[in-house]
């Protein structure tokens, strides 16, 4: 079983639409929690960022953590065609230790 | 204030050979990771230098080295190229204070083909 999972999709919406995104963790041990977006062909840039469980809300990105059932998701409202890219869930258990732990990746699409 | 710079961006090697791929930090920032990206998949932590010195590694073999030099800037070097090793490689750097988790921004990455 891989530390973090993520479906991978590749996921079609209209734009406007609301978009949310998914990861699961088996490391009860990650405590910071991130969302990364990446452009074809582009390095991931960071999009929210979370320690421990609870919401953050940053414009129209929402990110959610529920450590007791290790998930975290990411909302996207009034999705953009500029939001078509691959989003990225990565996690950490902080510390001395900064090793990132990635999710696979979900491909989005925001269709005009 | 500069960001996270890689060279070169696109490299094409043969198996057997050896590389070396470089990293310029954000200004302010002590730290460098490295990190390999199959295409489909996921960034996967190689190793990381703070101060100079290897802060962690991942699962990757000897054959894969670093470096991390004063002024922050650092080096990947893999040698004995294998086809799998074929990927996108991304440096990110970030500034831990405290010993608290810092976020790690992301240089565009240098594309390796191995032939």
């Amino acid at each position: 079983q891989k530390e973090v999972e993520q479906d991978p999709g590749p996921l079609s919406v209209p734009e406007g639409a609301i978009v949310s995104l998914n990861c699961t963790y088996s490391n009860s041990a990650f405590q910071y929690f991130m969302w990364y977006r990446q452009y074809s062909r582009k390095g991931p840039e960071l999009l929210m960022y979370t320690y421990s469980s609870g919401n953050k809300e940053d414009g129209r990105f929402t990110a959610q953590v529920d450590k007791s059932s290790k998930y975290i998701s990411l909302f996207i409202r009034d999705s953009q065609p500029s939001d078509s890219a691959t989003y990225l869930c990565a996690m950490s258990r902080g510390g001395s230790n900064y090793k990132l732990t990635f999710g696979k990746g979900t491909l989005l699409t925001v269709n005009p | 204030e500069t960001g996270v710079t890689q060279s070169p961006t696109h490299l094409i090697k043969t198996r057997g050979q050896q590389v070396t791929l470089r990293c310029s930090s954000q200004s302010g920032h002590n730290t460098v990771s490295w990190y390999q990206q199959a295409l489909g998949q996921g960034p996967q932590f190689i190793f990381q230098y703070y101060r100079e010195e290897e802060n962690g590694r991942g699962n990757f073999p000897p054959r894969f080295s670093g470096l991390q030099f004063p002024n922050y800037s650092s080096e990947l070097n893999v040698n004995a190229l294998e086809l799998d090793d074929s990927a996108l490689y991304l440096c990110a750097s970030s500034a831990p204070s405290g010993g608290l988790q810092e976020t790690q921004y992301f240089g565009p990455g240098t594309r390796l083909l191995v032939l």
